[in-house]
C-alpha cells in the first residue's frame, strides 16, 4: 500500500519478554519516527531517524528501548525486560525529508502492545 | 512528557452544528498541525499551518495559526456523524522536527 506500515497490529506478551515492532515507512520518505500513545493520552515523541541515523533519541523512556533503522527504510522498536507500564500505542510516522516544514508526518496505523 | 493545553477534551456535536476547540503552549511553535484519529487507526493529518497568522481551510475545516506562535484553533462547520473521533493539535519546534501534541478533544454525537 501507499501509506505507513505497522506490524504486528497487536502484541501481548508477558512481563519481562523481549519484544520487536516494525515500521515500513513511505516509499522515498527519508525521515521517520517512532512515538508512544498511552491510552486517553496524545502521541509522545520516541525517537527520530533520516535515513539510517537516529538523530534524537530524547525520548527514549530507558535503556529498554532501542530503535534501528539500518538501511534506511525499514525500522525496528526493540523493547527489553518488558514492564505493565509498558503497554501503550506504538506508532510511526515518516515524511517526505527533515529540516523542511513543507514536509508533515503522516502516521500508521499503530501496534497496540499489552503487557501481562 | 510535554503536551500542549487543547479544549475542550470533549464535546457532542448535533449535525448541522458548528464545532470549535483550540490549542495553547507555553513556547513558540513554526509549524503547527491537526490531526484526526478514529479508534484503532493512526492519525491523520487534516491541516498543517506554516506561518504566524496563517488561516486555512480543508473543506468544512478551517484553522489558524496563532500570530504569538504559541496558539491555534481548528473550526468544523456543518457537521456530519463521521466527524464524530478524536482531534489532536501539534506542534513542531525551531529545533528539531519532532511532534508535541495536545491530549486530544473528543468529539460525540449528542444521544
Amino acid at each position: 500500500g501507499a501509506g505507513v506500515s505497522q506490524s504486528p497490529r497487536y502484541k501481548v506478551a508477558k512481563r519481562g519478554q523481549d519484544v520487536a515492532l516494525r515500521c515500513d515507512p513511505i516509499s522515498g520518505h527519508v525521515s521517520l519516527f517512532w512515538y508512544q500513545q498511552a491510552l486517553g493520552q496524545g502521541p509522545e515523541f520516541l525517537t527520530y531517524f533520516q535515513n539510517e541515523a537516529q538523530l534524537d533519541k530524547s525520548g527514549l523512556p530507558s535503556d529498554r528501548f532501542f530503535a534501528e533503522r539500518p538501511e534506511g527504510s525499514v525500522s525496528t522498536l526493540k523493547i527489553q525486560r518488558t514492564q505493565q507500564e509498558d503497554s501503550a500505542v506504538y506508532l510511526c510516522a515518516s515524511s517526505l525529508r527533515s529540516g523542511l516544514w513543507n514536509q508533515p508526518q503522516h502516521f500508521g496505523d499503530g501496534t497496540r502492545l499489552s503487557i501481562l | 512528557g510535554q503536551q500542549l493545553n487543547q479544549s475542550p477534551q470533549s464535546m457532542f456535536i448535533q449535525e448541522g452544528e458548528d464545532v470549535s476547540m483550540n490549542c495553547t503552549s507555553s513556547s513558540i511553535f513554526n509549524t503547527w498541525l491537526w490531526y484526526k484519529q478514529d479508534p484503532g487507526e493512526g492519525p491523520v493529518l487534516l491541516i498543517a499551518l506554516y506561518k504566524a497568522g496563517e488561516l486555512t481551510s480543508n473543506g468544512r475545516l478551517t484553522a489558524q495559526f496563532g500570530i504569538t506562535r504559541k496558539d491555534s484553533f481548528l473550526n468544523i462547520s456543518a457537521s456530519i456523524p463521521s466527524d464524530v473521533g478524536i482531534y489532536f493539535c501539534a506542534g513542531q519546534g525551531a529545533a528539531g522536527n519532532k511532534l508535541t501534541f495536545g491530549g486530544g478533544t473528543r468529539v460525540l454525537v449528542k444521544p
